[in-house]
């Protein structure tokens, strides 16, 4: 069976501080992985995807970045971490075909200080 | 930009009772899926809808799907504390390899 697993499930970082977040994927191959920030209380905002090893979409431009360095693995990443960077942040996974849910891990919880 | 809106936004229901939960969209879609999320975790798929399909039927959920209106709704009978959670519909549009998720309801059941 497929699992996903996301680390860590919170973090306190102060404001200009460096981050990475790291999902990882076991039992499929070739998955479409992504990443979204979930504000309290609000609706999931897509950050990235990617449909193979190098490829990345990125829908909202800000201080974040992501990598796709093998198959069933995907990092969110920022250089100088802002305040509005708080959040909830998931990462996802799916079949690389229409009609195909995706599957979430339980989540980072960021706080900037 | 959020393609989904879902509406009540909230919802505080009786054990027992049925909760509805309705989502309107803006744009043509493959599929319409429904998500579940308890609080501070990840989100759990609950049922998929073609674009060809108008009803489907998942253990005590029933969702339903009018793209003529472009809305869908979700119906959970005989709910349980347990059903306390946020519910999401998100749309996979055609074309993209993503989905695009409203804002949600946050669904109470008390005991």
């Amino acid at each position: 069976s497929q699992t996903i697993h996301q680390w860590p499930a919170t973090l306190v970082q102060p404001v200009g501080s460096p981050l990475s977040l790291e999902c990882t994927v076991e039992g499929t191959s070739n998955p479409n992985l992504y990443w979204y920030r979930q504000a309290a209380g609000r609706g999931l905002q897509l950050l990235f995807y990617s449909v193979g090893i190098g490829q990345i979409s990125s829908e909202v431009p800000q201080n974040l970045s992501a990598s796709r360095p093998q198959d069933r693995q995907f990092i969110l990443s920022s250089k100088k971490l802002l305040l509005s960077d708080s959040g909830f942040y998931l990462c996802a996974w799916s079949v690389r075909q229409h009609y195909q849910p995706q599957h979430f891990g339980d989540g980072t919880r960021l706080s900037i200080l | 930009s959020q393609q989904g809106e879902e509406d009540p936004q909230a919802l505080s229901i009786q054990e027992g009772e049925n909760a509805t939960m309705n989502c309107s969209y803006k744009t043509s879609i493959n599929n319409l899926q429904w998500y579940r999320q308890n609080s501070g975790r990840g989100l759990v798929h609950l049922i998929l809808i073609r674009s060809n399909e108008r009803e489907k039927h998942s253990g005590r959920l029933r969702v339903t799907l009018d793209t003529s209106k472009k809305s869908s709704s979700l119906l959970i009978t005989a709910s349980r504390a347990a059903d306390t959670a946020s519910y999401f519909c998100a749309t996979d549009t055609l074309g993209a390899d993503k989905l695009i998720f409203g804002t949600g309801t946050r669904l109470q059941v008390f005991p």
